[in-house]
């Protein structure tokens, strides 16, 4: 079964760097896409970036200047770095898995804060 | 591509038929249409993608439905683990959108 645990800091302060970890299990982070979610409190979702293994990565053109997506296949994890960070930051983030109908697998979410 | 979905909250009670919307400000490139449900507390459940086709393990009394622009969602006999919000999504265009969310609450 495939399984995926978002793991960092529930707390950033603002104008820092947010960095999140998805460690994945049941299925090999080279085999699919793999994507960044967000859900501000009490709002939408909002895609943040995928990466496929081969280094090929696609960005929100909202967050780009900001987001870095990057994997590391050793320890089959995938990680997300959002740079100057403000409130309107916070939000649940989401790894999941990315296949050609949408979004299958979905970690349990990360509730991630901006606040000094 | 901007996705609305109406209505924004639908109250109905169990045993009744569901019909949700999502419009899109531009063709859908394939159908690549999703609909998701969450719960409080959950991450999103994909159910429906390619417009059309069930996820592995989604009951039948979801469907999904439409082409182009217009797509919809029905749960033909709501059961009370279905009151939930639902999301629809597309991924045939790049960035991949999601719409605002629709609330389903028993009435």
């Amino acid at each position: 079964q495939v399984q995926l645990q978002e793991s960092g800091p529930g707390l950033v302060k603002p104008s820092e760097t947010l960095s999140l970890t998805c460690t994945v299990s049941g299925d090999s982070i080279i085999s699919n896409y793999w994507s960044w979610i967000r859900q501000p409190p009490g709002r939408g979702l909002e895609w943040i970036a995928y990466i496929y293994y081969s280094g090929t990565d696609n960005y929100s053109p909202s967050l780009k200047s900001r987001v870095t997506i990057s994997g590391d296949t050793s320890k089959n994890q995938f990680s997300l770095k959002l740079s100057s960070v403000t409130a309107a930051d916070t939000a649940v983030y989401y790894c999941a898995r990315t296949v050609a109908g949408g979004f299958d697998y979905w970690g349990q979410g990360i509730l991630v804060t901006v606040s000094s | 591509i901007v996705l609305t979905q109406s209505p924004g909250t639908l109250s109905l009670s169990p045993g009744e038929r569901a019909t949700l919307s999502c419009r899109a400000s531009q063709s859908v490139s394939s159908n690549f249409l999703a609909w998701y449900q969450q719960k409080p507390g959950q991450a999103p459940r994909l159910l429906i993608y390619g417009a059309s086709s069930r996820a592995t393990g989604i009951p039948d009394r979801f469907s999904g439905s439409g082409s182009g622009t217009d797509f919809t969602l029905t749960i033909s006999r709501l059961e009370p683990e279905d009151f939930a919000v639902y999301h629809c999504q597309q991924y045939g265009s790049s960035p991949v959108t999601f719409g605002q969310g629709t609330r389903l609450e028993i009435k």
